[in-house]
Protein backbone atom coordinates (compact mmCIF):
# COMPACT_ATOMS: atom_id res chain seq x y z
CA UNK A 1 0.00 0.00 0.00
CA UNK A 2 1.14 3.04 -0.77
CA UNK A 3 0.93 6.24 2.30
CA UNK A 4 1.45 9.92 0.79
CA UNK A 5 2.09 12.38 3.38
CA UNK A 6 1.64 15.80 2.64
CA UNK A 7 4.13 19.00 4.70
CA UNK A 8 3.35 21.12 5.83
CA UNK A 9 0.12 20.45 7.39
CA UNK A 10 -0.27 24.31 7.68
CA UNK A 11 0.79 27.10 5.51
CA UNK A 12 0.42 30.70 6.80
CA UNK A 13 1.19 33.37 4.43
CA UNK A 14 0.32 36.77 3.25
CA UNK A 15 -1.74 37.72 -0.49
CA UNK A 16 1.32 38.01 -2.79
CA UNK A 17 4.03 35.73 -1.29
CA UNK A 18 4.67 32.06 -2.72
CA UNK A 19 3.19 28.99 -1.51
CA UNK A 20 5.62 25.72 -1.66
CA UNK A 21 3.82 22.13 -0.81
CA UNK A 22 4.91 19.17 -0.43
CA UNK A 23 3.49 15.37 -1.32
CA UNK A 24 5.89 12.30 -0.30
CA UNK A 25 5.12 9.22 -1.67
CA UNK A 26 5.67 5.59 0.44
CA UNK A 27 7.21 4.60 -2.67
CA UNK A 28 7.82 5.59 -5.87
CA UNK A 29 5.03 6.32 -8.13
CA UNK A 30 3.84 6.80 -11.81
CA UNK A 31 4.00 10.19 -12.71
CA UNK A 32 1.39 10.39 -15.21
CA UNK A 33 -0.95 9.67 -12.53
CA UNK A 34 -0.24 12.40 -10.01
CA UNK A 35 -2.59 14.95 -9.14
CA UNK A 36 -3.76 17.97 -7.00
CA UNK A 37 -6.85 19.50 -5.81
CA UNK A 38 -7.92 22.43 -4.10
CA UNK A 39 -10.79 22.65 -2.20
CA UNK A 40 -12.92 25.90 -0.43
CA UNK A 41 -14.73 25.33 2.61
CA UNK A 42 -18.41 23.85 1.63
CA UNK A 43 -17.33 23.08 -1.94
CA UNK A 44 -16.57 19.76 -3.60
CA UNK A 45 -12.97 19.51 -4.70
CA UNK A 46 -11.49 21.06 -7.89
CA UNK A 47 -8.91 19.44 -10.33
CA UNK A 48 -5.87 21.71 -10.42
CA UNK A 49 -3.08 19.54 -11.94
CA UNK A 50 -3.13 16.03 -13.44
CA UNK A 51 -0.27 14.04 -14.90
CA UNK A 52 2.64 15.65 -12.23
CA UNK A 53 2.62 19.04 -14.26
CA UNK A 54 -0.69 19.90 -16.14
CA UNK A 55 -3.10 22.16 -14.85
CA UNK A 56 -6.55 21.55 -15.50
CA UNK A 57 -8.83 23.24 -17.65
CA UNK A 58 -9.07 26.87 -16.79
CA UNK A 59 -6.45 26.62 -14.10
CA UNK A 60 -4.49 30.05 -14.48
CA UNK A 61 -0.62 30.01 -14.40
CA UNK A 62 0.47 30.58 -11.14
CA UNK A 63 -0.19 26.66 -10.07
CA UNK A 64 2.63 24.69 -11.05
CA UNK A 65 3.24 20.82 -10.20
CA UNK A 66 6.47 19.13 -10.41
CA UNK A 67 8.20 16.49 -9.02
CA UNK A 68 9.03 12.60 -9.92
CA UNK A 69 9.87 9.34 -8.16
CA UNK A 70 8.27 9.52 -4.87
CA UNK A 71 8.35 13.01 -4.35
CA UNK A 72 5.92 15.65 -6.06
CA UNK A 73 5.52 19.38 -5.37
CA UNK A 74 2.67 22.50 -6.08
CA UNK A 75 3.61 25.96 -6.24
CA UNK A 76 1.20 28.71 -6.44
CA UNK A 77 3.47 31.70 -7.73
CA UNK A 78 1.77 34.44 -6.14
CA UNK A 79 -1.36 33.89 -3.59
CA UNK A 80 -3.87 35.44 -4.75
CA UNK A 81 -6.85 35.95 -1.96
CA UNK A 82 -9.03 32.99 -3.38
CA UNK A 83 -6.06 30.53 -3.48
CA UNK A 84 -6.21 30.28 0.40
CA UNK A 85 -7.97 26.42 1.08
CA UNK A 86 -6.57 23.06 1.80
CA UNK A 87 -4.75 20.71 -1.11
CA UNK A 88 -5.02 17.36 -1.65
CA UNK A 89 -2.62 15.34 -3.63
CA UNK A 90 -3.94 11.90 -5.11
CA UNK A 91 -1.82 8.97 -7.01
CA UNK A 92 -3.45 6.49 -8.91
CA UNK A 93 -1.51 3.43 -9.41
CA UNK A 94 -0.72 0.96 -6.23
CA UNK A 95 -3.43 1.37 -3.90
CA UNK A 96 -5.14 5.16 -5.47
CA UNK A 97 -5.54 7.29 -2.28
CA UNK A 98 -5.20 10.75 -1.30
CA UNK A 99 -2.37 12.84 0.57
CA UNK A 100 -3.86 14.13 4.26
CA UNK A 101 -4.22 17.49 2.82
CA UNK A 102 -2.27 21.29 2.95
CA UNK A 103 -4.32 24.27 4.89
CA UNK A 104 -3.35 27.52 3.02
CA UNK A 105 -4.45 29.98 5.98
CA UNK A 106 -4.06 33.46 5.77
CA UNK A 107 -0.81 35.20 7.75
CA UNK B 1 -21.31 21.58 -20.54
CA UNK B 2 -19.82 18.76 -18.61
CA UNK B 3 -21.92 18.23 -15.32
CA UNK B 4 -22.38 15.39 -12.70
CA UNK B 5 -25.55 15.79 -10.86
CA UNK B 6 -25.96 14.21 -7.03
CA UNK B 7 -28.87 12.98 -5.11
CA UNK B 8 -30.00 14.87 -2.52
CA UNK B 9 -29.21 14.39 1.22
CA UNK B 10 -30.37 11.30 3.36
CA UNK B 11 -30.86 10.82 6.86
CA UNK B 12 -31.30 6.98 7.92
CA UNK B 13 -30.72 4.78 11.15
CA UNK B 14 -28.08 2.51 11.62
CA UNK B 15 -29.08 -1.00 9.19
CA UNK B 16 -31.16 0.54 6.68
CA UNK B 17 -30.25 0.54 3.14
CA UNK B 18 -29.39 3.44 1.23
CA UNK B 19 -28.17 3.94 -2.75
CA UNK B 20 -27.08 7.62 -3.54
CA UNK B 21 -27.30 8.23 -7.39
CA UNK B 22 -24.84 10.58 -9.65
CA UNK B 23 -26.36 11.80 -12.96
CA UNK B 24 -24.10 12.49 -16.12
CA UNK B 25 -24.39 14.71 -18.65
CA UNK B 26 -22.58 16.86 -21.34
CA UNK B 27 -20.24 14.05 -22.59
CA UNK B 28 -20.27 10.30 -23.23
CA UNK B 29 -20.59 8.39 -20.55
CA UNK B 30 -19.68 5.23 -21.43
CA UNK B 31 -16.03 6.10 -22.08
CA UNK B 32 -14.72 8.02 -18.58
CA UNK B 33 -14.65 6.06 -15.54
CA UNK B 34 -16.94 7.51 -12.70
CA UNK B 35 -15.13 7.02 -9.08
CA UNK B 36 -16.31 7.84 -5.42
CA UNK B 37 -14.85 10.00 -2.64
CA UNK B 38 -15.72 9.86 0.94
CA UNK B 39 -15.28 13.20 3.53
CA UNK B 40 -15.97 12.29 6.62
CA UNK B 41 -16.98 15.46 9.36
CA UNK B 42 -14.05 17.58 9.34
CA UNK B 43 -11.50 15.15 7.34
CA UNK B 44 -9.67 14.46 4.02
CA UNK B 45 -10.70 13.11 1.13
CA UNK B 46 -10.76 9.24 0.75
CA UNK B 47 -10.82 7.73 -2.29
CA UNK B 48 -13.42 4.96 -2.57
CA UNK B 49 -13.16 3.24 -5.71
CA UNK B 50 -14.17 3.53 -9.29
CA UNK B 51 -16.83 2.28 -12.56
CA UNK B 52 -16.34 1.92 -15.43
CA UNK B 53 -19.84 2.61 -17.23
CA UNK B 54 -19.02 0.38 -20.79
CA UNK B 55 -18.51 -2.56 -19.12
CA UNK B 56 -18.70 -2.01 -15.39
CA UNK B 57 -15.21 -2.92 -14.29
CA UNK B 58 -14.99 -1.60 -10.80
CA UNK B 59 -12.06 -0.97 -8.82
CA UNK B 60 -12.57 -0.81 -5.48
CA UNK B 61 -9.97 0.78 -2.55
CA UNK B 62 -9.27 -1.82 0.11
CA UNK B 63 -10.83 0.13 2.71
CA UNK B 64 -14.34 -0.23 1.28
CA UNK B 65 -14.61 -3.38 -0.83
CA UNK B 66 -17.27 -5.36 0.35
CA UNK B 67 -19.00 -2.41 2.53
CA UNK B 68 -20.14 -0.12 -0.84
CA UNK B 69 -21.39 -1.39 -4.24
CA UNK B 70 -20.72 0.73 -6.86
CA UNK B 71 -23.12 0.39 -9.92
CA UNK B 72 -24.51 2.57 -13.01
CA UNK B 73 -27.19 2.44 -15.64
CA UNK B 74 -26.70 3.63 -19.03
CA UNK B 75 -29.88 4.26 -20.24
CA UNK B 76 -30.05 6.74 -18.11
CA UNK B 77 -26.37 8.34 -17.55
CA UNK B 78 -26.37 7.46 -13.77
CA UNK B 79 -23.64 6.28 -11.33
CA UNK B 80 -24.97 4.28 -7.86
CA UNK B 81 -22.97 4.03 -4.45
CA UNK B 82 -24.81 1.90 -2.55
CA UNK B 83 -25.39 0.10 1.25
CA UNK B 84 -26.71 -3.07 2.25
CA UNK B 85 -26.91 -1.70 6.24
CA UNK B 86 -25.17 1.62 7.45
CA UNK B 87 -23.50 2.58 10.15
CA UNK B 88 -22.72 5.46 12.23
CA UNK B 89 -19.53 5.33 10.57
CA UNK B 90 -20.61 6.01 7.41
CA UNK B 91 -21.94 9.34 7.97
CA UNK B 92 -20.35 11.62 5.53
CA UNK B 93 -20.29 13.81 2.39
CA UNK B 94 -19.83 11.37 -0.80
CA UNK B 95 -18.19 13.25 -3.92
CA UNK B 96 -18.91 11.51 -7.14
CA UNK B 97 -16.20 12.67 -10.03
CA UNK B 98 -15.11 11.87 -13.34
CA UNK B 99 -12.58 10.13 -14.40
CA UNK B 100 -10.68 10.10 -17.71
CA UNK B 101 -8.64 6.80 -19.18
CA UNK B 102 -5.44 8.71 -19.77
CA UNK B 103 -4.48 10.05 -16.15
CA UNK B 104 -7.54 8.78 -13.66
CA UNK B 105 -7.31 12.20 -12.06
CA UNK B 106 -10.77 13.21 -11.09
CA UNK B 107 -11.71 16.14 -13.27
CA UNK B 108 -15.23 16.84 -12.68
CA UNK B 109 -17.25 16.65 -9.53
CA UNK B 110 -20.30 16.53 -8.37
CA UNK B 111 -22.17 18.21 -5.45
CA UNK B 112 -21.79 15.98 -3.10
CA UNK B 113 -24.57 14.29 -0.87
CA UNK B 114 -24.56 14.33 2.41
CA UNK B 115 -25.51 11.30 4.39
CA UNK B 116 -26.43 11.15 8.20
CA UNK B 117 -26.49 7.81 10.34
CA UNK B 118 -27.91 8.13 13.72
CA UNK B 119 -30.08 6.50 15.62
Amino acid sequence: EIVLTQSPGTLSLSPGERATLSCRASQSLIASYLSWYQQKPGQAPRLLIYGTSTRATGIPDRFRGSGSGAHYTLTISRLEPEDFAIYYCHQYGNSPGFGPGTKVEVK
Amino acid sequence: EVELVQSGPEIKRPGESLRISCQASGYLFVSYWIGWVRQMPGKGLEWMGIIFPRDSDTRYSPSFQGQVTLSVDKSTNTAYLQWTSLKASDTAIYYCARVPTTHYAMDVWGQGTTVNVSS
